[in-house]
């Protein structure tokens, strides 16, 4: 069974330019999770999708990130415009509920550098 | 979602068990306790979860307190792979991961 996969691996862009982050998450998984790292803080919630629908979105940092899961599959996290300090690596995960428990798997990562 | 507390820093010798405790003594009576745990710059790993009894998988084994305020993972023959930062989690979806504890093992 194939994991959550995530690409580009890694970014480098220039501040005020865009960039889209994908998130393929294991199929049939309902929930799709973004979190990011930032330099030397801890790994933080952004948003939680249900299929198609924005679950939580309260960590979203401001409105230059829009999420969006079309068709409830894949993910996408556009930044628009980048800024320094969105350099970070942004993990996606996905899970499917029951009986109250959740277990996220996560994938590898996108690593963004804002020059 | 429930506060945790973990130390900062642990030190395992090869092939022996680590040890790695947890405090969440916020955590709701129907709140799971997990732990992931992330190897050096890769995506979390899941390692473990339960509720109010111990649990043991083919990773790890995790004992909770009888009052749920604690918990400790347990891996029975660390080895070099095992050096990760391990995070304890309770709660419901989002994921807090707070600063986790970081574990090495020593050759």
């Amino acid at each position: 069974e194939a994991g959550v996969t995530q690409f580009p691996s890694h970014s480098v862009i220039e501040k005020g330019q865009t960039v889209t982050l994908r998130c393929d998450p294991i199929s049939g998984h309902d929930n799709l999770y973004w979190y990011r790292r930032v330099m030397g803080k801890e790994i933080k919630f952004l948003l939680h999708f249900v299929k198609e629908s924005k679950q939580d979105e309260s960590g979203m940092p401001n409105n230059r990130f829009l999420a969006e899961r079309t068709g409830g599959t894949y993910s996408t996290l556009k930044v628009q415009p980048a800024e320094l300090e969105d350099s970070g690596v942004y993990f996606c995960a996905s899970s499917q509920t029951w009986s109250g428990r959740e277990t996220q798997y996560f994938g590898p990562g996108t690593r963004l550098l804002v020059l | 979602d429930a506060k945790t507390t973990q130390p900062t820093s642990m030190d395992c010798a090869e092939g022996r068990a680590a040890n790695l405790p947890c405090n969440h003594s916020t955590i709701s009576g129907n709140e799971y306790v997990y732990w992931y745990r992330q190897i050096h710059s890769q995506g979390p790993q899941y390692i473990i979860h339960g509720l109010k009894n111990n649990e043991t998988n083919e990773m790890a084994s995790l004992i909770i307190t009888e009052d749920r305020k604690s918990s400790t993972l347990i891996l029975p023959h660390a080895t070099l792979r095992d050096t990760a930062v391990y995070y304890c989690t309770g709660g419901y979806q989002k994921v807090t991961f707070g600063t986790g504890t970081k574990l090495q093992v020593i050759p």
